[in-house]
Parts: structure tokens; sequence; C-alpha cells
């Protein structure tokens, strides 16, 4: 089974307008992480927003923020008022492990489009 | 500012001449990465540092090692290239194993 499932290949949206990118996880682990790259056609990959297991509040940075519903294991970043620098691929990843073992797994990515 | 740099950005060998890749970073983190990106793929993790101690992935083919210096400097050698190698080689870094990781732009590597 996966560890990271981001269900959509790739996502549309209008310029100003919000967007879901959807993330859904496996672990049994009850400390995790939960993290949001994006990584723009340049190849950088940016941390946008983290999420630790126990935090009681969702995650926000600026116009990043991250949905996270434990019990149904997801973890959606919403873009709000999208610009044209927001199309890039996202990538969804969790951390997990204890000591040394830690590991950063991604998901497969979602390729977003703000168009004009 | 504080940043991971990685040169080169684009590098071109041929198939089985040795190559290296550097990553430094400024951020005076315990941990340093290598990723391996494959086309419309996610990153793959090739082996870290934690300091001097190496830990290298289970499936990381023996073709790819790696060198850490110091704690600025970070190295992957790929001692014999094939066609499958090339891909876009990301290096990250973190304060610590379990903290978040901080990448910097990659360096593509094309074999010909």
């Amino acid at each position: 089974a996966q560890k990271i499932t981001q269900t959509q290949p790739g996502m549309f949206v209008q310029e100003k307008e919000a967007v879901t990118l959807d993330c859904t996880y496996d672990t049994s682990d009850p400390s995790y992480g939960l993290f949001w790259y994006k990584q723009p056609s340049s190849g950088e990959m940016i941390f946008l927003i983290y999420q630790g297991s126990y935090d009681q509040q969702n995650a926000t940075e600026g116009r990043y923020s991250l949905n996270f519903q434990k019990a149904r294991k997801s973890a959606n970043l919403v873009i709000s008022a999208s610009q044209l620098g927001d199309s890039a691929m996202y990538f969804c990843a969790m951390r997990e492990g204890m000591g040394s073992n830690y590991k950063l797994t991604f998901g497969k990515g979602t390729l977003l489009t703000v168009n004009p | 500012d504080a940043m991971v740099i990685q040169n080169p950005r684009y590098q071109v060998t041929q198939f089985g001449k040795p190559v290296t890749l550097s990553c430094s970073q400024t951020l005076n983190h315990n941990v340093m990465y290598w990723y391996q990106q494959k086309s419309s793929q996610a990153p793959k993790l090739l082996f870290h540092y934690y300091d001097k101690d190496f830990n290298n992935e289970a499936d990381t083919p023996d073709n790819f090692q790696s060198r850490r210096p110091n704690t600025s400097f970070c190295f992957l050698d790929i001692r014999s290239p094939g066609l499958g190698d090339a891909a876009m080689y990301l290096c990250a870094t973190s304060t610590a194993i379990q903290e978040t990781q901080y990448f910097g732009p990659g360096t593509r590597l094309l074999v010909l």
C-alpha cells in the first residue's frame, strides 16, 4: 500500500481563486509529520508548510493552509487567492520512523496550473 | 542568505565516465541528503549523512557513493553512469533527522 496518495495528477484553477490539493496517508506510527513542497519547472523543492501529528490546530503559512483530518488520514493543502507563480508540481510528504530510521516519503505529486 | 547550493546545475557525462555532483550549505545543518528524481516521479532517497555517519538506503545501487569532508560540503559520486542514471539529483539538509528538509536547486544529469 502506498504511504502517501495524491489522487489528482493535474489540477487547474483560475487566478485569484482558491484551490485544494488532496493528500491521504497511511501509517501506524502515532508520531509523524506531514509536509508540502512546491517544485517549479526549474526543479528546486520549496518547503511550504508542516503539520505534526500531535498538533491541535491546522497549520497556516500565508496563503497556504493545511486541512488536517487525522481520523480520515488526510492532509490537504489549500492555496488561497491563486497566483500565476503558483503553477508548479506540488508534493505531499510524510516523515515517520524513529531515531536514525526517520524517512521522508513523497507522494507522486499534483501538477497545478493557474490560468489567467 | 543561508542556503543550499548545488553545482553544477546541469551536468552532461558520457556512459561509464565517472561524475561528481557537489552540494554545499551555509545553514550549518547536521544532516545532508541526496535524492534522485526521475522525470515525472517523486524524489527517491539515495543516502544521508548525520554529521559524519553515513546511512545508505537498502536499494541504492553500489554505483552511487557519497563523501562529506566537512559540515558544509557533500558530494555524490556516480562511478559508472548508465543511461538509466539520467535524472535530477537533489541535495537537502536538516538540523536533525526528524526536522524539515530544505532542498537545493538540483543538478540535472544527462548521460550520453
